[in-house]
């Protein structure tokens, strides 16, 4: 099983600014690796696919990089909106797994 | 409108069994392979099934192998998961969702609360 680790646990930012979530695979996942979003008490939002490919409707200041086993989630600017928990997922192995979440906060 | 509906959790006994269903709408059901995944209460995201569009191919994470069994009808776009031998760390929120771009989750529903208690 591929265990992915996020980091860090918790996020402390303001309104505006860049954040820089970090996603690491036991082993390599090649490009196989999604982010998703989950606000409370709401199913999870795909946000990027394949590392790099932003889902449909999901703005620009979402951007996704990495490949093989260390992927990051870029949020440019963050917007009020924004403040939530983030998962990574892999598909590149059966079983599916996600990470452990990153809590988005507002500082 | 394109959704995924779950419906049938509950609170069952320890050992108990429920059946979970899912009803999809607003696309081709059957051209789609569809999972189940949990979140336990305050906790992440753990997969938990896996069945093709045709019901050929079913997958099932280790912990719950052997307890529960993934379906789909495609006549009435629906998908379920039996749950037999129910524990107390089943107890979750479980989601149905679509398969996109070969193993990501592009359409989840609202979820169906399970909780296993005496």
């Amino acid at each position: 099983e591929i265990v992915l680790t996020q980091s860090p646990a918790t996020l402390s930012l303001s309104p505006g600014e860049r954040a820089t979530l970090s996603c690491r695979a036991s082993q390599s996942v090649s490009s196989y690796l999604a982010w998703y979003q989950q606000k409370a008490g709401q199913a999870p939002r795909l946000l990027i696919y394949d590392a790099s490919n932003r889902a449909t409707g999901i703005p620009a200041r979402f951007s996704g990089s990495g490949s093989g086993t260390d992927f990051t989630l870029t949020i440019s600017s963050l917007e009020p909106e924004d403040f939530a928990v983030y998962y990574c997922q892999q598909r590149g192995n059966w079983p599916r797994t996600f990470g452990q979440g990153t809590k988005l906060e507002i500082k | 409108e394109v959704q995924l509906v779950e419906s049938g959790g509950g609170l069952v006994q320890p050992g108990g069994s429920l059946r979970l269903s899912c009803a999809a709408s607003g696309f081709t059901f059957n051209s789609y392979s569809m999972h189940w995944v949990r979140q336990a209460p305050g906790k992440g995201l753990e997969w938990v099934s896996f069945i093709s569009s045709s019901s050929n191919t079913i997958y099932y994470a280790d912990s719950v192998k052997g307890r529960f069994t993934i379906s789909r009808d495609n006549a009435k776009n629906s998908l379920y998961l039996q749950m037999n031998s129910l524990r107390d760390e089943d107890t979750a929120v479980y989601y149905c969702a679509r398969t996109f771009g070969g193993g990501y989750f592009d359409l989840w529903g609202r979820g169906t609360l399970v909780t296993v208690s005496s």
